[in-house]
């Protein structure tokens, strides 16, 4: 089973600045990897998929980058609707289909 | 626009069943693997259940198998979880969602907006 890890656990950042949030995987997933969006009594919005496409309808300050191992999602200027958690998730190699435990971006 | 409605959650206790549906609207659920995923409060997303379009092929998480049966009602448009000999760590949300362009190897595109099912005495 893949182990995803997201790094931090929570981040604090000042709305209009820049937010980069990590995910590493215990294997290489190649470029087989989502970003979700998810806020409070909300399911999940899928944000990032193939590691760097954005998604229908996902706004163009998000981004995402990585191969293999190490991914990063970056927010380039942050939005009052932007603060939430985000997970990463692998379909690489499945099943189980396994996410990160997920990154809290809070307001600072 | 797609729609995906779960229904079926609710309180249940240890050792008990339930059964979750998941009506899907908007698309060609025919053409489409389906996936549960859950969600225990205050934690993160944890897959639990995926099954392909036909039917044929299911697959289950660890923490699940033997346990829960995944199914599907192409001429019902609908998405099944039977849980049984449900435990207290089974508590959670549960979603549906669809595989992105309807592959078992892709990633989940369109979720619901989750049921929730309590196991407690």
């Amino acid at each position: 089973e893949i182990v995803m890890t997201q790094s931090p656990a929570t981040l604090s950042v000042s709305p209009g600045e820049r937010a980069t949030l990590s995910c590493r995987a215990s294997q290489s997933v190649s470029s087989n990897l989502v970003w979700y969006q998810q806020k409070p009594g909300q399911a999940p919005r899928l944000l990032i998929y193939g590691a760097s496409t954005r998604a229908t309808g996902i706004p163009a300050r998000f981004s995402g980058s990585g191969s293999g191992t190490e991914f990063t999602l970056t927010i380039s200027s942050l939005q009052s609707e932007d603060f939430a958690v985000y997970y990463c998730q692998q379909y690489n190699n499945w099943p189980p289909y396994t996410f990160g435990q997920g990154t809290k971006l809070e307001i600072k | 626009e797609v729609q995906l409605l779960e229904s079926g959650g609710g309180l249940v206790q240890p050792g008990g069943s339930l059964r979750l549906s998941c009506a899907a609207s908007g698309f060609t659920f025919t053409s489409y693997a389906m996936s549960w995923v859950r969600q225990a409060p205050g934690k993160g997303l944890e897959w639990v259940s995926a099954i392909s379009y036909s039917g044929d092929s299911t697959y289950y998480a660890d923490s699940v198998k033997g346990r829960f049966t995944i199914s599907r009602d192409n001429s019902k448009n609908t998405l099944y979880l039977l849980m049984i000999s449900l435990r207290a760590e089974d508590t959670a949300v549960y979603y549906c969602a669809n595989f992105w362009s309807g592959y078992l190897d892709t990633y989940f595109d369109s979720w619901g907006q989750g049921t929730l099912v309590t196991v407690s005495s």
